[in-house]
């Protein structure tokens, strides 16, 4: 069954550090690739995406992402965290039909 | 801007109690989705819906059905609720061309005792 990894499941930055989160995928075929944000008492909401060409993906509030195909990977980055980036991060992966396989989710704490 | 209301925000249930769960959205989307979010195991699919009376089970249906009459409205029903159903649930919506983003609502947190 298709599966989306996440290694990270807590991690801890300082303001102004750089942020990778490492997201993997298993499946060889066509797929979609997104990043979603759950900031505190908030809904979960789109963060950016991954459908084709381009394989590093700009989104909001100064986030990327990276997509490897040989490497079946998709990590988020961002060159400078701010408090405001505390939050949970899940990596979601779409293989077929409409279906979301997600990640377990990384949360994230930003310490000012 | 796309929303996706859920009835109520939080619910306390017992053991043995019939449980509905409501979403509407107003953006027209033809799917429909039920996860449930728990600390460490991120979200897993309960049913979705990809028009007015179809569904389809998700990873963990178990214990679970849905409903769905009209195209802006899917229900989830714990038919007798257990605590092993204390949950955070969380509906979505989305397009039907494949890869389109999944709109969420702001969650039930259900607590069965």
């Amino acid at each position: 069954a298709q599966s989306v990894s996440q290694h990270n499941h807590h991690v801890i930055l300082s303001e102004a550090a750089s942020l990778e989160l490492g997201c993997n995928y298993s499946y060889g075929g066509t797929v979609n690739l997104f990043w979603y944000v759950q900031y505190p008492g908030q809904h979960l909401q789109l963060l950016l995406k991954y459908f084709s060409g381009d394989p590093l993906v700009k989104g909001i509030k100064g986030f990327e992402a990276e997509f490897i195909k040989s490497k079946f990977s998709f990590n988020l980055r961002k060159p400078s965290v701010q408090w405001s980036d505390t939050a949970e991060y899940f990596c979601a992966a779409n293989t077929g039909f409409q279906k979301l396989v997600f990640g377990t989710g990384t949360r994230l704490l930003v310490s000012p | 801007d796309v929303k996706v209301t859920q009835s109520s925000r939080y619910l306390v249930k017992r053991t043995g109690e019939k449980v509905f769960l409501e979403c509407v959205q107003d953006m027209d989307h033809e799917n429909m989705f039920w996860y449930r979010q728990d600390p460490g195991l991120g979200l897993r699919l309960i049913y979705f819906s990809y028009d007015v009376k179809m569904k389809e089970k998700g990873d963990i249906p178990e214990g679970y059905s849905v409903s769905r009459e009209k195209k802006e409205r899917f229900s989830l029903i714990l038919e007798s609720a257990s605590t092993n159903q204390t949950s955070m649930y969380l509906c979505a919506s989305s397009f039907a061309d494949r890869g389109h983003e999944q709109y969420f609502g702001p969650g039930t947190r259900l607590t069965v005792t």
